[in-house]
């Protein structure tokens, strides 16, 4: 069974600075697609980055990026000129390829501090 | 807003009673999650359906079951409520198939589900 780990429960950042929270995760798979995703108070789960496992290049979303290392299985994601409404839950989640799972980490809450 | 909408937003049930939570779908997305999010966890996938029928499902028991209609709405039944059930209860919509490269999911903003 795949699994997803974020190791920083809490991290925060001053406005316009640079955040990387860490993500890793373990599996048998060699094509799976990986995500993040933000939840602020508001409950609503909102999509940031995916990635695809078969792309070697990183994905960048406006301020956001991910550094994917696949050996590693290791998939951070990099917040540049961090804003206010920065400020949520992030969860870094794992879909197999057929779609039918879908893994979750469980969270780190960012705080950006004006 | 994702356009995916959820009702009741709260509900408060007593254990070993059932519970039915609704989810619409934005037009056009045949493919629907559910997932059980405890407070301070990430979401658990519960299951998934996929033109009507059951396509994937984690490691929940059979008293959570699902209905998709026609119409992009679904509804997640919980049948023997237990206090662990006590979560919030999130769906999520996708325009494509499970398996797409383009299964991007769009999801509601939960029922918080509280079981005494």
């Amino acid at each position: 069974a795949q699994t997803v780990t974020q190791s920083q429960p809490e991290m925060s950042v001053q406005e316009a600075e640079t955040v990387t929270l860490s993500c890793t995760y373990d599996t048998s798979e060699s094509d799976y697609y990986l995500f993040w995703y933000k939840q602020p108070p508001s409950r609503q789960m909102i999509l940031v980055i995916r990635q695809e496992a078969y792309k070697q290049q990183n994905a960048t979303e406006n301020r956001f990026s991910v550094n994917f290392q696949k050996a590693a299985k290791s998939f951070s994601l990099k917040i540049s000129d961090s804003q206010l409404g920065d400020a949520a839950m992030y969860f870094c989640a794992y879909r197999s390829e057929n779609g039918q799972n879908f893994v979750f980490g469980p969270g780190t809450r960012l705080s950006v501090l004006p | 807003e994702t356009g995916v909408t959820q009702s009741p937003t709260h509900l408060i049930k007593t254990r070993g009673q059932q519970v039915t939570l609704r989810c619409s779908s934005q037009s056009g997305h045949n493919t629907v999650s559910w997932y059980q999010q405890a407070l301070g966890q990430g979401p658990q996938f519960i299951f998934q359906y996929y033109r009507e029928e059951e396509n994937g499902r984690g490691n929940f028991p059979p008293r959570f079951s699902g209905l998709q209609f026609p119409n992009y709405s679904s509804e997640l039944n919980v049948n023997a409520l237990e206090l662990d059930d006590s979560a919030l209860y999130l769906c999520a919509s996708s325009p494509a198939p499970s398996y797409s490269l383009y299964n991007e999911q769009f999801f509601g903003p939960g029922t918080r589900l509280t079981v005494l």
